[in-house]
């Protein structure tokens, strides 16, 4: 079994501040997982990947998380937010087995004030 | 390249109506699947594929049909639409992959039923 929780529904900063969104996870199965955003009436675009390599990654844009097993967490950050970066950020997370269904969190939406 | 697309983008039904929202790929991939998001819940998945002619049921499978006669396309199908099935539907195709490996997982843009 495997599950995310998005500990902020609602996230707000002012552009050129960090951005800030926690992740937890849990799975049975060595997890991949992904931070993925969603733009007001768009899909989803990958942003970010962890598959077992280096526990930090980096993803487009100028966002980062770093898996940290220890604290079962995988928290999305960036230097300093952008008006475009505006949107709803899912975390996902996917077990390693033949299924490799995606289970993705609540959803953080980031407001970017101006 | 068109990725996924999804048809038709928008879509009203009454109730006890039925109604297919397709789904193509052209990238060859040999996974699909059919999410719905609902305000609060993230993205649960419906159905899914793991190539052509195999299907499975994912977290929400009732009052949902799928069939996968051909690698590119994975229709939904409403038998009965309910209010309860109001909603946006994504489709996502992944390439299939060995345990461990990286999987890039591309979404459709999204059907937005309404059911009354």
């Amino acid at each position: 079994a495997q599950s995310v929780t998005q500990l902020d529904s609602h996230v707000s900063v002012s552009e050129g501040t960090p951005v800030l969104l926690r992740c937890n996870y849990s799975s049975s199965y060595s997890p991949s997982l992904f931070w993925y955003v969603q733009h007001p009436n768009k899909g989803l675009q990958l942003l970010l990947k962890y598959t077992s390599a280096a526990t930090l990654v980096k993803g487009i844009n100028g966002f980062e998380a770093e898996f940290k097993k220890s604290e079962t967490s995988f928290h999305l950050t960036k230097p300093s937010a952008h008006m475009s970066d505006a949107a709803e950020y899912f975390c996902v997370v996917t077990a390693d087995t033949g299924r490799r269904a995606l289970t993705f969190g609540s959803g953080t939406r980031l407001q970017v004030q101006p | 390249n068109a990725g996924v697309t999804q048809t038709p983008k928008f879509q009203v039904l009454k109730t006890g109506q039925s109604m297919t929202l397709q789904c193509a790929q052209d990238m060859n991939h040999e996974y699909m699947s059919w999410y719905r998001q609902d305000p609060g819940m993230g993205l649960r998945l419906i159905h899914y594929s793991v190539g052509a002619g195999i299907t499975d049921q994912g977290e929400v499978p009732n009052g949902y049909n799928v069939s996968r006669s051909t690698t590119e396309d994975f229709p939904l199908r409403l038998l009965s639409a309910a209010p309860s099935q109001t909603s946006v539907y994504f489709c996502a195709c992944r390439p299939r992959a060995g345990r461990g490996s990286l999987d890039g997982y591309t979404f459709g843009s999204g059907t937005r039923l309404t059911v009354v």
